[in-house]
Order: C-alpha cells, then structure tokens, then sequence
C-alpha cells in the first residue's frame, strides 16, 4: 500500500494569513484527493487532483480559496488561503489505491488551528 | 452515490463481538459497499468491501443481504484497540473515470470498554 506522509503535522495560524500543506506518497498514484475533517465531524471532500490538469472542486470548496498544485505524480499541495477560524480543521489528503477498486489511503493529516 | 445511515454510537466490552449495521436503501446495481475506520488523529483506514453475500479477511466479515439494502460489519473479539469510527460508504466503482470520490457520511464511534 502507498504510504502517504503530510506537513506540517499541525499549525497554529493567524486570521488573514495563508497556509500551504504539502503532501507525498512513495509511489506514482494517478489521483489524490483533499478532505477537510472539522472538529468532530466527518470527512468532506474539497477537490480531486490530477497531475497535469486542473484540480476539480467540490460543491462549497472554489480555487481561490483552496488552490492546488499537483506537479507531478508524487505530490500535492493545498492552500488554505485567507484563514478565518472557521478554517480550524484537520486536512487529509488521500490516494487511490489501484490494487482494489474504491480504496483509497489517507496520510495522517494536518491540524490547523485559526486564531 | 448512495446515501448511508449507521448508528452514531456504539458500546462493547473486550472479547464481545461487535455488529454495525449501515443501512442504504439507494444503493444502484453497480454500487460497492466500502467500510473504513479512523482512529483518532488518524486518517481513515480502508478496512474491507463487498458487493454482495458475504466477505471475509484477517480484519472482519461483511455481511450484504440479497437486496443489499444494508451491510454489516462484523468484528470478532474487540479488543480496546479497535475504539474508533467506522464509516460506510458506498460508491460506484469507476475506473478510469474522472473521479472515484468517496463521500463519508456520520461513522458509528465504536467504544470498547474493558
């Protein structure tokens, strides 16, 4: 299975401020995924990425707030742009696992605090 | 993609064998049924998937009715370790599609007491 590790671990922010959260998995993977998972609460979907196009959002999440890189087959990167404290949440990125269908490993997430 | 519902909250004791159930009553004919779990300040961890009948490996046992309306999960002796949420999910399997997302509804917390 890909092996996924995210940074910064975790953040303490100020509002207005922005925050770019890298993530890299040890093999090529086609498609990663970002989730925000806020206190307490499920995981929501913000954008598919895939290398060399761009990143498809989910309804509620835009560009310009979240905007994502994905240079090449290994890594990602997403922008919490602006912060407000309601951006206080834990943001995972994931990979599709092509050895079984629908499957998808996680990294172990960053926790992001606005203050 | 189908919506679930599963039981907010769960409570067993160690060696006990636990049974969550999630219920779609959605689900399309080309829909699987995909169970995660996440442990705290943890990603989810894929744990087992089905379409139909029943599933079995090392972790637990997927239980699918014949009209696959619902699925349960099976646990076999919990020990305090297997404390976490465990989400069901179920999507249309889609490869080479544009996207595979996963939609997570609310998860069962699963406490295990000594």
């Amino acid at each position: 299975s890909a092996v996924i590790s995210q940074k910064p671990s975790r953040d303490i922010c100020q509002r207005g401020t922005s925050l770019t959260i890298q993530c890299q998995v040890d093999s090529q993977v086609t498609m990663m995924f970002w989730y925000r998972q806020q206190p307490g609460q499920s995981l929501t979907l913000i954008a598919t990425a895939n290398q060399g196009s761009e990143a498809t959002y989910e309804s509620g999440f835009v560009i310009d707030k979240f905007p994502i890189s994905r240079p090449n087959l290994t890594f990602s990167t997403l922008t919490v742009s602006n912060m407000s404290p309601e951006d206080s949440s834990i943001y995972l990125c994931s990979v599709e696992e092509g050895a079984a269908p629908d499957t998808q490993y996680f990294g172990p997430g960053t926790r992001l605090t606005v203050l | 993609l189908a919506k679930t519902t599963q039981p907010i909250s769960m409570d067993s004791y160690e060696g006990q064998e636990v049974n969550i159930t999630c219920s779609h009553n959605n689900i399309a004919t080309n829909d699987y049924i995909t169970w995660y779990q996440q442990f705290p300040s943890q990603g989810p961890r894929f744990i087992i998937q089905g379409y139909k009948t029943k599933v079995t490996n090392e972790v637990a046992s997927l239980f699918i009715p014949a009209d696959r309306k619902s699925s349960t999960l099976s646990l076999p002796r919990v020990s305090l370790s297997d404390t976490a949420v465990y989400y069901c999910l179920v999507g249309d399997i889609n490869y080479g599609g544009a996207t595979n997302k996963l939609i997570f509804g609310t998860g069962t917390l699963l406490a295990v007491q000594p």
